[in-house]
């Protein structure tokens, strides 16, 4: 099984700063990966595939990156509707979603 | 876009078979390359993939629910389904239904629905 390990788990920041989440799998899944944001009791949304292709209608703040088994979400100057909760998932084989890392209002 | 609706009990016995149904419209089961999911969200927990069905009915499963583990498909009423056998208090979770449309893309999600098992 490939697992997926997100840092951090918790991330304090304000309106306006840059934010970085890294997500690491267990072995290498080329660019077969995918973020997804989560507010409480919503259903997850897609904003990145392929590990840096912007999902359509995505506010172009949100930009993905890495490959093999690095990848990170950036969201630069954070809005408001930012505060939320982030997952990463590989689609390499099978699929795996990391544990999650929660934005959260400084 | 495709839109996903679950439907199904939100209360099962343990030791019994849980059933869900996602009702797809805006696009077709049958389509080649669209991988038909279940995902679930333990309550206040991460995402745990279960399953897909894709196309003509080929089925890939978590390794750790495979034996308990059904998903089928019926292209006459464009729904897929989930059925899971001897529940426990463990399967109790909001169960998402979602679609991959295509090798390269990203998933999008039902609304999802919590199933409780409990007696």
């Amino acid at each position: 099984d490939i697992q997926m390990t997100q840092s951090p788990s918790t991330l304090s920041a304000s309106v306006g700063d840059r934010v970085t989440i890294t997500c690491r799998a267990s072995q290498s899944i080329s660019t077969w990966l995918a973020w997804y944001q989560q507010k409480p009791g919503k259903a997850p949304k897609l904003l990145i595939y392929k590990a840096s292709t912007l999902e359509s209608g995505v506010p172009s703040r949100f930009g993905g990156s890495g490959s093999g088994t690095e990848f990170s979400l950036t969201i630069n100057s954070l809005q408001p509707d930012d505060f939320a909760t982030y997952y990463c998932q590989q689609y390499n084989s099978y699929w795996t979603f990391g544990q999650g890392t929660k934005v959260e209002i400084k | 876009q495709v839109q996903l609706q679950e439907s199904g009990p939100g209360l099962v016995k343990p030791s019994q078979t849980l059933s869900l149904t996602c009702t797809v419209s805006g696009g077709s089961i049958s389509s080649a390359d669209y991988y038909w999911s279940w995902i679930r969200q333990h309550p206040g927990k991460g995402l745990e993939w279960i399953g897909y069905i894709y196309h003509r009915g080929n089925t890939y499963y978590n390794p750790s629910l495979k034996s308990r583990l059904t998903i089928s498909g019926d292209t006459s009423k464009n729904q897929f389904s989930l059925k899971l056998s001897s529940v426990t208090a463990a399967d109790t979770a909001v169960y998402y239904c979602a679609v991959k449309e295509g090798v390269v893309a990203g998933v999008h999600w039902g609304q999802g629905i919590l199933v409780t098992v409990s007696s």
